[in-house]
């Protein structure tokens, strides 16, 4: 059965800091690997998609990396902001397939402070 | 163009009550899918659609959760007789056939 883990469960830093957020899935065998935010009282918003056969993605100041073999990706973000400010949750499809449901991580609650 | 998009937005009602949650999806989106996020819990998968074929309902807690989707486009999520622990923020999301799923702002379902 699938688990995605994430480290740490909150972070608090200054603004203009860059930083990484950490995923762990338990099954390698995964077609892709979500990142979103979620604003307090929001619903998701999609960040970066990663195929199983790419290794990064990257967007403005984000970038998404995944090494499947290890089952783990990483969300690299730099020059950080407060408007940053919001929980971050990775997510892989249970099956292992391209459609399906999200299998979530708890995510990681970060915080920037001006 | 318009995103996923949910109703009610707040839901208070009396534990024993029936509820009903209503989720659009983006125009043209084949697959839909709710979830479930209790405080301080992870996102819960509960149903998925798509297209004709019958839903996935591994997810669902309880006989007294359901969902139906009509016309292959709303749908909706009835929670019988509610109790406590049904309280959540219940999330719908669509997609195509790309892998991305758009979220919809959430149903905060309270159960007094």
């Amino acid at each position: 059965k699938q688990e995605v883990t994430q480290i740490p469960a909150a972070l608090s830093v200054p603004e203009g800091e860059n930083l990484v957020l950490n995923c762990s899935f338990t099954d390698s065998a995964i077609y892709n690997l979500q990142w979103f935010r979620q604003d307090p009282g929001k619903g998701l918003t999609s960040l970066l998609l990663i195929q199983s056969s790419q290794r990064e993605q990257t967007s403005g100041r984000l970038n998404a990396s995944l090494d499947k073999s290890s089952g783990r990706s990483t969300l690299y973000i730099a020059a950080s902001q407060p408007g940053d400010s919001a929980t971050y949750l990775c997510a892989v499809p249970s099956y292992g397939g391209s459609q399906g449901n999200l299998i979530f991580g708890k995510g990681t609650k970060l915080s920037v402070k001006p | 163009g318009a995103g996923v998009s949910q109703s009610p937005s707040n839901k208070v009602t009396e534990k024993g009550k029936d509820v009903e949650l209503r989720c659009d999806p983006i125009s043209g989106h084949t697959a839909l899918y709710w979830y479930r996020q209790s405080l301080g819990q992870g996102l819960e998968f509960l149903i998925y659609f798509q297209g004709n074929s019958a839903p996935d309902k591994s997810g669902l807690p309880s006989d007294r959760f359901s969902a139906e989707r009509t016309g292959g486009s709303v749908s909706t999520l009835t929670i019988q007789r509610t109790q406590q622990e049904d309280s959540a923020v219940y999330l719908c999301a669509s997609s195509l056939t790309s892998d991305t799923q758009y979220f919809g702002p959430g149903t905060r379902l309270t159960v007094l």
